[in-house]
């Protein structure tokens, strides 16, 4: 089955602690996206890599750090630095690195939901 | 620069009632245009996309959507609502390497 996956489901951050959620896709895609979730807003973009060991930030990178050392895997670090972390995090990739006029869509995986303690 | 924007945040129909959940968009060029539905606590679903191949776009669980120049609309649409449709839908558009999300609406059906 190709799909993306996340995890874990569910994870507690104490104050303090850097944490990371991890995102595996086995669709070939080169682009992949973090985004966050929070009640009534939508989704924002974090970070987005269009090719192995290149990303570049979104619209609310402070407090995340990302690498993309595989095509398949995007990992993102949730820092100390973030002061409000508590949301909904969700990955995506796409086939297309420039979207642009490229009606590929993004096909997302299930989701880690992160509390702060 | 590429948007979309929802028309409405919340819409309320009954079961067995038709849905119309509204988007506009503003684009320089021809876009490509994303629907998509979640439910509560999990990923997105791709429900429909808008190629330019065609302006009624048929899409899963009896969605469709139609693609409107001169209004700059593209409004999903589906007969008749089911208990199961329950949930936020997002009309997306593609930009320069990163997609751009409308806020959202959610849909309450009522029995």
């Amino acid at each position: 089955d190709g799909g993306i996956t996340q995890s874990p489901k569910y994870l507690f951050r104490k104050e303090g602690q850097n944490v990371t959620l991890s995102c595996e896709q086995n669709l070939n895609h080169d682009a992949m996206y973090w985004y966050r979730q929070d009640p009534g807003q939508g989704l924002r973009l974090i970070y987005y890599s269009q090719i192995v060991n290149d990303f570049q930030k979104g619209d609310i990178a402070e407090g995340y750090s990302v690498s993309r050392e595989k095509k398949e895997s995007f990992p993102l670090t949730v820092t100390s630095a973030q002061k409000n972390p508590t949301a909904f995090y969700l990955c995506a990739s796409s086939i297309a690195r420039d979207t642009t006029l490229s009606y590929n869509e993004q096909f997302f995986g299930p989701g880690t939901r992160l509390t702060v303690l | 620069a590429q948007s979309v924007t929802q028309l409405d945040s919340h819409v309320s129909v009954s079961e067995g009632t038709p849905v119309l959940l509204r988007c506009n968009y503003s684009s320089s060029y021809s876009p490509s245009l994303f629907w998509y539905v979640q439910h509560p606590n999990k990923g997105l679903q791709l429900l429909l996309k808008y190629t330019s191949a065609a302006t009624l776009v048929k899409g899963i669980n009896g969605f469709e959507a139609e693609f409107k120049k001169s209004e700059t609309s593209f409004h999903l649409t589906k007969p008749s609502a089911h208990m199961s449709d329950a949930a936020e839908y997002f009309c997306v558009t593609s930009g320069t390497y990163k997609y751009i999300f409308g806020t959202g609406t959610r849909l309450k059906v009522l029995a």
